[in-house]
């Protein structure tokens, strides 16, 4: 079955850079979403179909895409963005979605 | 404003049954795609499965293996998920979501405890 890679854990110390990636096969034939859970919350979603910010969402999140390999930013990284990550796709029919193992940023 | 609210979780045996219910409110239901996914307690998000606004398409994840049925009543502004053979490895909170290109609503999860 289709499965999204992404590295465990990512540390940066308040007001660095985040980057954190998702490698998946199909991923330069279908979006990429990017969810951020707190603990003891339900999923938000970050990033939109690879790179796009939805409502509410502060700027300093972005997403890009090149071939196999999505990537979450977040620059200027605060606190609160503590949280675990996960990006989400569909596998190359479209019609079965998958979600990364998740990430867990750390901000020192 | 929109709401989930799923029910239906518990404590079952292995080999087991059960049948998930999530209420929908303040969107027109049958408008939209709705999932099951579901969390293992300290893990990461799985989906379960995903339903068309008709309720005629229906997909898996290949886990599943055929346990588990999608189902909706759009009369009823309500989504299902029937869990038969139930294991220990589905033990975790079950989410029913929308999840879309502009925005995501979740339930709250209803916890299944699958242990003898």
């Amino acid at each position: 079955s289709y499965e999204l890679t992404q590295p465990p854990s990512v540390s940066v110390s308040p007001g660095q850079t985040a980057r954190i990636t998702c490698s998946g096969d199909a991923l330069p034939k279908q979006y990429a979403y990017w969810y951020q859970q707190k603990p003891g919350q339900v999923p938000l979603l970050v990033i939109s179909k690879d790179s796009e910010r939805p409502s509410g969402i502060p700027e300093r999140f972005s997403g890009s895409s090149s071939g196999t390999t999505v990537t979450l930013t977040i620059s200027g990284v605060q606190a609160e963005d503590e949280a675990d990550y996960y990006c989400q796709s569909a596998d190359s029919s479209g019609s079965y979605v998958v979600f990364g193992g998740g990430t867990k940023l750390t901000v020192l | 404003e929109v709401h989930l609210v799923e029910s239906g979780g518990g404590v079952v045996r292995p080999g087991g049954s059960l049948r998930l219910s999530c209420a929908a409110s303040g969107f027109t239901f049958d408008d939209y795609v709705m999932h099951w996914v579901r969390q293992a307690p300290g893990k990461g998000l799985e989906w379960v499965s995903l339903i068309n606004g008709d309720g005629d398409n229906t997909y898996y994840a290949d886990s599943l293996k055929g346990r588990f049925t999608i189902s909706r009543d759009n009369s009823k502004n309500s989504l299902y998920l029937q869990m038969n053979s139930l294991r220990t490895e589905d033990t975790a909170l079950y989410y029913c979501a929308i999840l879309t290109d502009f925005f995501d609503i979740w339930g709250q999860g209803t916890m299944v405890t699958v242990s003898s």
